[in-house]
């Protein structure tokens, strides 16, 4: 496809779980980024790869959350026991080198019950 | 730490009614500028890049510009389609080059 994909698009699952979302950016984009969006806010920075290493994990809340990108490619958000505060939009976007525009996938929307 | 605040929150127009939306922001050093739109229910769509003071971009209805502490979104006579969240995002120097600190956007309804 021409843009970033991500699924799920949606992913309801009960507190304590663990959770992988999933991130296609566009072929050819070096420089992947996860997001995190709360109702009314704008995305918050979560971490960021440079091809299969994670160049910035500042972003990363806790050591519940862990993302890998082990080809360069295709990346996995993995959260592990989930709690009710990780509800959110998670993106996922991508640019074709660490700087400059970033190309936004639809996020999936996760909710913790 | 690096802030970046928009306003309004909501902005309600008559088509046709033009307007600018401001993003003012604090960061240790700009390397760029961002404006996306977001439609409910999807992912940002990139706008603009501005990279430094004096510098403006145009598409179709909207144009961009920046000076050394804020960034304006003109929308010159509105249509109901451009309806939606307005996002400002800075990169900001000091930080990696990944990380984009964005505003918490401004809603905008374009009523015909």
């Amino acid at each position: 496809g021409a843009g970033v994909s991500q699924t799920p698009s949606n992913k309801v699952t009960e507190k304590g779980k663990y959770v992988e979302l999933r991130c296609d950016p566009i072929s050819g984009h070096t420089a992947l980024y996860w997001y995190r969006q709360s109702l009314g806010q704008g995305p918050e920075f979560l971490i960021y790869f440079q091809g299969t290493g994670a160049a910035d994990d500042s972003g990363l809340p806790n050591d519940r959350f862990f993302a890998v990108r082990p080809e360069g490619s295709v990346s996995t958000l993995k959260i592990q026991r989930t709690e009710r505060g990780d509800s959110a939009v998670y993106l996922c976007a991508s640019s074709p080198k660490g700087r400059g525009e970033q190309f936004f996938g639809p996020g999936t929307r996760l909710t913790v019950l | 730490e690096d802030q970046v605040t928009q306003s309004p929150e909501a902005l309600r127009l008559q088509e046709g009614e033009s307007s600018s939306l401001n993003c003012s922001y604090t960061v240790s050093g700009l390397r760029g500028l961002f404006w996306y739109r977001q439609d409910p229910g999807k992912g940002p769509e990139f706008l603009f890049t501005l990279y430094s003071a004096g510098e403006e971009k145009e598409k179709e209805r909207l144009k961009a510009t920046l000076t050394k502490k804020e960034s304006f979104l003109h929308i010159t006579a509105p249509k109901p389609e451009d309806s939606a969240t307005y996002l400002c995002a800075v990169h900001a120097g000091g930080t990696s080059y990944g990380k984009l600190t964005f505003g918490q956007g401004t809603i905008l309804t374009v009523h015909p």
